[in-house]
């Protein structure tokens, strides 16, 4: 039951904005977001619980709509430091937090100057 | 407290030997994962402790790896006779959880692992 994120690549100017989908077929709890760079730890963004639930942080945003099972992170005017590998990690909805994420394949974003 | 901490960073043996590596949590936290991450993928759960007591094991956890963590504080991952489908990232994750809260996974740096 791994969620599909999309797309699996994008390239974006500095400035841009872009979207990243997370996608499952399985009731999900909650939403994770992480970002990781090449040759490290991938690094906390946000959470998401509740169904409809927005988040944002600095220019990075993120919703969970639990009755299509999805969520999108949301980054605004991109920079450079935004360049990345960016993972959404689902938890089960079993009535509870399990702690068990299971992870996307990941979508690389490639920010230039 | 710096975060999570992974030791050793790398990681090269040849086919059949034990390997072992160590996982220093964020101190207090009281729960403590590892994953596996190959090339391309997303970070895939192996095992995780709540304090010592281990409390779930991914299907893709084969009887050659075995995780302890005794005190409750830091964790060994180990891997037997190991193969070359093993040559991957481990990475460990710690978090402080407690009823049914939502919980933030802090990951360390990994241990990168080539088997020869």
């Amino acid at each position: 039951q791994q969620p599909v994120q999309s797309p699996q690549a994008v390239i974006l100017r500095e400035g841009e904005d872009a979207v990243i989908n997370c996608s499952s077929s399985k009731a999900l709890y909650s939403v994770h977001w992480y970002r990781q760079k090449h040759g490290e730890a991938p690094i906390f963004l946000m959470i998401l619980l509740k169904g409809g639930e927005q988040k944002g942080h600095d220019k990075i945003s993120a919703s969970f709509n639990e009755k299509k099972q999805q969520s999108s992170l949301y980054l605004t005017a991109s920079q450079l430091s935004y360049s990345g590998t960016y993972f959404c990690g689902t938890e089960r909805n079993y009535g509870g937090s399990q702690g068990n994420l299971i992870f996307g394949k990941g979508t690389k974003l490639s920010v230039k100057p | 407290d710096t975060g999570v901490s992974q030791n050793p960073r790398h990681k090269i043996t040849k086919r059949g030997q034990n390997v072992t590596f160590r996982c220093d949590p964020i101190s207090e936290h009281n729960r403590l994962y590892w994953y596996r991450q190959t090339l391309g993928q997303g970070p895939e759960f192996l095992t995780y402790f709540q304090n010592e007591a281990q409390l779930e094991k991914s299907r893709l956890l084969s009887d050659r790896f075995s995780a302890e963590r005794p005190k409750g504080s830091f964790s060994t991952l180990e891997i037997q006779r190991t193969e070359q489908g093993d040559s991957a990232m481990y990475l460990c994750a710690s978090s402080f959880t407690w009823g049914l809260s939502l919980e933030t996974q802090y990951f360390g740096p990994g241990t990168r692992l080539l088997v020869l």
